[in-house]
C-alpha cells in the first residue's frame, strides 16, 4: 500500500515567493497533520485536520502560512510570502482513527530552502 | 502542558553493543508515552507505545522501553544494536484523557553506530 505522499521532496525558492507543499494521506485515514522540523525548534505541529476540517491551527506561525484540505485525499500547505526563516523540513502525517491520533504515519517530508 | 526531555543529543555505540536512550517527561498525571524512529530522509515511524499495565513494553525492530513512574522516565533499550539502527529517535507524550492524544515530541537523539 502507498504511504503518505508528499511533493515536492525538495524546494528551493527565493525570499518573497509563494511556496505550496502538497500531501496525499493514506486512503481511509481521516486525520491529517502538518509538522515543521528544524534544528532549533525540533518537530512542531502546525495544524491538523479531522474529516477535512481544520481542528487546531494554533501552531501555524503567522498569517503567511495557510493550509487547506479540499477533500479526503489531498492537502496543501502554502507560505506566501516565504522568508529565509521558513527553511525547514515539512512533514505531513495521517492517522486512521480519531481516538488514536498518536498513531501517525509520516510522509518522507519536503525540504524547503528559502534564499 | 506536557513536555518531553531527551538529554542526549547524540549517542554513539558499536555494532552489537547494548543501547539505552533516555527520555523524561513532565505531566500532571501518567500520560501515554511513545517512541518514534526517523531514518535518514524519511518520516517518523512509531516504534512502541505505553498506555497502562506492564511497565515494560515491546516494540518493533527488537526495541523495548520501560516506564518508571517514580523517575518520570520512559527509556528505550535494545540489547544488541545493528548498523541499520542508526537513525534519529524521538520520545513523545500525549495526554491519557480528555485530549486529542496528539503527541508532543522531544528534540530527538541521534544514534550513531560504529562497525
Amino acid at each position: 500500500d502507498a504511504g503518505v505522499i508528499q511533493s515536492p521532496r525538495h524546494e528551493v525558492t527565493e525570499m518573497g515567493q509563494e511556496v505550496t507543499l502538497r500531501c496525499k494521506p493514506i486512503s481511509g485515514h481521516n486525520s491529517l497533520f502538518w509538522y515543521r522540523q528544524t534544528m532549533m525548534r525540533g518537530l512542531e505541529l502546525l495544524i491538523y485536520f479531522n474529516n477535512n476540517v481544520p481542528i487546531d491551527d494554533s501552531g501555524m506561525p503567522e498569517d503567511r502560512f495557510s493550509a487547506k484540505m479540499p477533500n479526503a485525499s489531498f492537502s496543501t500547505l502554502k507560505i506566501q510570502p516565504s522568508e529565509p526563516r521558513d527553511s525547514a523540513v515539512y512533514f505531513c502525517a495521517s492517522s486512521p482513527r480519531t481516538g488514536a491520533l498518536y498513531e501517525q504515519y509520516f510522509g518522507p517530508g519536503t525540504r524547503l530552502t528559502v534564499t | 502542558a506536557q513536555s518531553v526531555t531527551q538529554p542526549d543529543i547524540h549517542i554513539t555505540v558499536s555494532e552489537g553493543a547494548s543501547l539505552e536512550l533516555r527520555c523524561n517527561y513532565s505531566y500532571g498525571a501518567t500520560p501515554y508515552l511513545f517512541w518514534y524512529v526517523q531514518s535518514p530522509g524519511q518520516g517518523l515511524q512509531l516504534l512502541l507505545k505505553y498506555f497502562s499495565g506492564d511497565t515494560l513494553v515491546q516494540g518493533i525492530k527488537g526495541f523495548e522501553a520501560e516506564f518508571k513512574r517514580s523517575q518520570s522516565s520512559f527509556n528505550l533499550r535494545k540489547p544488541s544494536v545493528h548498523w541499520s539502527d542508526a537513525a534519529e529517535y524521538f520520545c513523545a507524550v500525549a495526554p491519557a484523557s480528555g485530549g486529542s492524544y496528539i503527541p508532543t515530541f522531544g528534540r530527538g537523539t541521534s544514534l550513531i553506530v560504529h562497525p
